[in-house]
């Protein structure tokens, strides 16, 4: 199946500095990614759409300025967490869509678990 | 809006019992279903899916799941747990095409006891 990869898996940062985390699809091209965060023991909350060659698309409550998002290439979307705090401190997950697959599925990198300081 | 309620937020089985994750959805159109399991401190694995068709599907690891559209309900089996099958499972529902993103309800911790 389709292979998306993210790094780093886990990332450890004094609060104020800035975390890049970068989500690639390994064996295809993907116009459409989604970012997800997951707290402790919670679901996932999807933060937001990014479109290759586009903006990306925030949901409600999310912050675009803290939350940079930067889809460049069709196999790479980076989602950089800007003058991180201890709150950010999360499970971070992407997914990719395979276009030329079923519609329907998505494919989840493993995760980044960033804990700020 | 779609949503997902996913009942119970722990279930815990004996090793060779039957595994029922319940999950229900509501949803103006015809969705998509989804059930992905995640190990700790990993990402998503998906086990199954129902898009159009047949409303019993089954995933890997011996998973199956019934879309009950009367029911609104798309609950996960298993006919026999094994110690690998502890994990969380997310329920998830998507309306539109493969662009629209998922909504996840808020998980259940499976436990099997030897």
């Amino acid at each position: 199946g389709a292979v998306v990869s993210q790094h780093p898996s886990r990332v450890i940062c004094k609060s104020g500095t800035s975390v890049k985390i970068e989500c690639r699809s390994l064996d295809f091209q993907a116009t459409t990614m989604f970012w997800y965060r997951q707290f402790p023991k919670q679901s996932l909350m999807l933060m937001a759409t990014s479109n290759e060659g586009s903006k990306a698309t925030y949901e409600q409550g999310v912050e675009k300025d803290k939350f940079l998002i930067n889809h460049a290439s069709l196999t790479l979307s980076t989602l950089t967490v800007t003058s991180a705090h201890p709150e950010d401190s999360s499970f971070y997950i992407c997914s990719a869509i395979l276009p030329s697959g079923p519609q329907e599925t998505q494919y989840f990198g493993p995760g980044t678990r960033l804990l700020v300081l | 809006a779609q949503s997902v309620t996913q009942l119970g937020s722990h279930v815990s089985v004996s090793e060779g019992a039957l595994v029922l994750l319940r999950c229900n959805y509501s949803s103006s159109v015809p969705p998509y279903l989804f059930w992905y399991v995640q190990y700790p401190n990993q990402g998503l694995q998906l086990l199954l899916k129902y898009t159009t068709g047949a409303t019993l599907v089954k995933g890997i690891n011996g998973f199956e799941a019934e879309f009950k559209k009367s029911e609104t309900s798309f609950h996960l089996t298993k006919p026999s747990a094994h110690m690998s099958d502890a994990a969380e499972y997310f329920c998830a529902v998507r309306v539109g095409s493969g662009n629209t993103p998922l909504v996840f309800g808020k998980g259940t911790r499976l436990s099997v006891i030897a």
